[in-house]
């Protein structure tokens, strides 16, 4: 089974921090994705990665960066964590477009 | 642009069956998922669909018709464990990543 190990569960940060949120896969998938659930909103995507070095802007990505070194690993930054970004924020990777992508549990995000 | 659609929430009864409906309008297509997510957990991967018609997985099946934008999910002999989410995603063949809808919470009553 996909494995994707999202680095905390919880999280409580304060507004103006750099916040880093770590992702790991452990089937050699090629693709991983950030995204951020808010009720009503759905999943929204932030970035996604293609392979290792490379990173493409989803829908959201302002307020955000993101850094792939190793193919089993997709970082997530706040680079000055504001209010408007306390949500739930969930990692996915896949292989090839054919496939479904698999999640990690998810980080609760609170900025205070 | 991209526009997916589904009802925000449901109720049925334990043993009943339920339709879910997804409606999409989007740039481009290149297949439909369907994930079950229940509260405070990742969601997980119910089933897919990239040509017109029905595929059927036990007690759970989808549809699909391009040429209406249109899918439903179909939950039979519903249990209680079945109340959750269930999020409609479509693929976009041009980034080749999916576009979710908001998700309906489905709420199975005794």
């Amino acid at each position: 089974d996909v494995k994707v190990t999202q680095s905390s569960r919880y999280l409580v940060k304060r507004t103006g921090e750099k916040v880093f949120l770590e992702c790991v896969q452990d089937m050699d998938h090629e693709n991983m994705f950030w995204y951020r659930q808010d009720p009503g909103l759905g999943l929204r995507l932030i970035y996604f990665s293609y392979d290792v070095k490379m990173k493409e802007k989803g829908d959201i990505p302002e307020g955000y960066s993101v850094s792939r070194e190793k193919k089993e690993r997709f970082s997530l930054i706040l680079e000055s964590a504001s209010t408007n970004q306390t949500s739930m924020y969930l990692c996915a990777s896949r292989s090839n477009s054919n496939q479904p992508q698999h999640f990690g549990d998810g980080t609760r995000l609170s900025i205070l | 642009g991209q526009n997916i659609d589904q009802p925000t929430e449901m109720t049925a009864t334990e043993g009943a069956i339920v339709q879910i409906n997804c409606t999409y309008q989007t740039s481009g297509f290149n297949g439909l998922f369907w994930y079950q997510q229940h509260a405070g957990e990742a969601p997980t991967f119910l089933s897919y669909n990239v040509l017109d018609g029905l595929e059927e997985k036990g007690r759970f099946s989808s549809f699909l018709s391009r040429s209406k934008g249109y899918s439903y999910l179909l939950l039979k002999e519903l249990q209680m464990k079945d109340s959750a989410s269930y999020l409609c995603a479509v693929r976009d063949p041009r980034d080749n990543d999916m576009r979710f809808g908001a998700g309906t919470r489905l709420t199975v009553k005794p």
